[in-house]
Parts: C-alpha cells; sequence; structure tokens
C-alpha cells in the first residue's frame, strides 16, 4: 500500500535554530500534501496544504515565514520550522493525498515530535 | 462551517466487551467520512471509511455506518482486544474543500486484560 515516509521521528533543537522535517511519497505521486500539528492529548490541527510547484496556503492563525513549507516534488515536502521556541514544541505531521486515489486516499506519516529546549 | 464532533473520552473497557465510539458531523453536502487510529507516538493510519449514505465501512472486525438522516458515523467492534487501545480519531471530507480532513477531537480507548 501507499507509503509516506516522515524524517526525522524525532528532534530536539535548541532556541533560534530551525529544524526542517521531510516527507516522501514512496511509491505514489502526490499531488497535495498537508501539515498538521499535535498537541498532546488533542487532535491534529491542520497548518498548510502545499501543492507541487506552488505555494502552500496556509491556515489562519499560522505563521508562514516561521513555518516554511516547500513542495518541489511530486515526493517531497517539506516543512522548516525557523527560529524555533519552546512553544514550537509539537508533534507534526504530514499527510499525502494519492493522486491516482478515486476516493480521497490520504496516507499518513509517522509524525515528527519536535523540542526546543 | 464543517465539523466533527466524537465522545470524550477516555472509554475504559475490559476485553471482549463492545465498543461503541460516537461521531457527529455537520457539513453541507455529501461528505466522505473516515475512521483513523493512531497508536502511541506513531502518525495515524486509516481504519475504515464511507463516501456516501447508507455505506458501511468496516476493517479488522471494527464497522461504521454512514447514517445521512441523524449525520453520524458511529464506529463499533463487538469484542476489543488489548492491543486496540489507542486514540481513534473520526474526520470528513467535502471534494469542495479542497481536500482537506476535518478532525474531531479523537477518543481515547483503554482495553484492560
Amino acid at each position: 500500500g501507499a507509503v509516506v515516509s516522515q524524517h526525522p521521528s524525532w528532534v530536539i533543537c535548541k532556541s533560534g535554530t530551525s529544524v526542517k522535517i521531510e516527507c516522501r511519497s514512496l511509491d505514489f505521486q502526490a499531488t497535495t500534501m498537508f501539515w498538521y500539528r499535535q498537541f498532546p492529548k488533542q487532535s491534529l490541527m491542520l497548518m498548510a496544504t502545499s501543492n507541487e510547484g506552488s505555494k502552500a496556503t496556509y491556515e489562519q492563525g499560522v505563521e508562514k515565514d516561521k513555518f516554511l513549507i516547500n513542495h518541489a516534488s511530486l515526493t517531497l515536502s517539506t516543512l522548516t520550522v525557523t527560529s524555533a521556541h519552546p512553544e514550537d514544541s509539537s508533534f507534526y505531521i504530514c499527510s499525502a493525498r494519492d493522486r491516482a486515489s478515486a476516493n480521497y486516499g490520504y496516507t499518513f506519516g509517522s509524525g515528527t515530535r519536535l523540542t526546543v529546549v | 462551517g464543517d465539523s466533527v464532533t466524537q465522545m470524550e473520552g477516555p472509554v475504559t473497557l475490559s476485553e471482549e466487551a463492545f465498543l461503541t465510539i460516537n461521531c457527529t458531523y455537520t457539513a453541507t453536502g455529501y461528505p466522505s467520512l473516515f475512521w483513523y487510529v493512531q497508536y502511541p507516538g506513531e502518525g495515524l493510519q486509516l481504519l475504515l471509511k464511507a463516501t456516501k449514505a447508507d455505506d458501511k465501512g468496516s476493517n479488522k472486525g471494527f464497522e461504521a455506518t454512514y447514517r445521512k438522516e441523524t449525520t453520524s458515523f458511529h464506529l463499533e467492534k463487538g469484542s476489543v482486544q488489548v492491543s486496540d487501545s489507542a486514540v481513534y480519531f473520526c474526520a470528513l471530507v467535502r471534494s469542495s474543500n479542497t481536500g482537506k480532513l476535518i478532525f474531531g477531537q479523537g477518543t481515547t480507548l483503554q482495553v484492560k486484560p
């Protein structure tokens, strides 16, 4: 079945540094990637939607200059958290939409636990 | 706007008990409905889905029926196992909404041996 590889699975960084998270669709073409943020024991909050070759669409309240999203190819999307601060610590999950799926096939990455110290 | 409401958790059951997790939705038109499961420290896995009214999605002993008249998509399983312990999310998507999944708040299920 469809697989999305998300790396790293966890990362610890210092305040003020930047962290890049990658999501790759391994055996399908992902026309659309979604990036979510999940706080402990809470639901997923959609941060942005990215389409291959175009600028990401950010949800209201999400700082696009802080959370940089790049979707340069049909198999790779990256989220860069710039100048990270402790309040950015969270679980980040990507989801890829399978171009070939007729029934809204979504495949999720395994998530990245970001801790900013 | 579109929304999904799930029953509050956590739900604690003994092994082999019957499970119901309620899910209701608000959306215009005919959304597709999903149940996802999240195990600790992992991403989400699709459990089952239904794309039109009266469809029944089923997988691994879980099932849910798309009820348009009650705008519900309740998750059921006849006999839960300890390995079913996880967080369950109900979600919907509308084709006119750029394919964005709208999630419920999640329900934690804990099954005790």
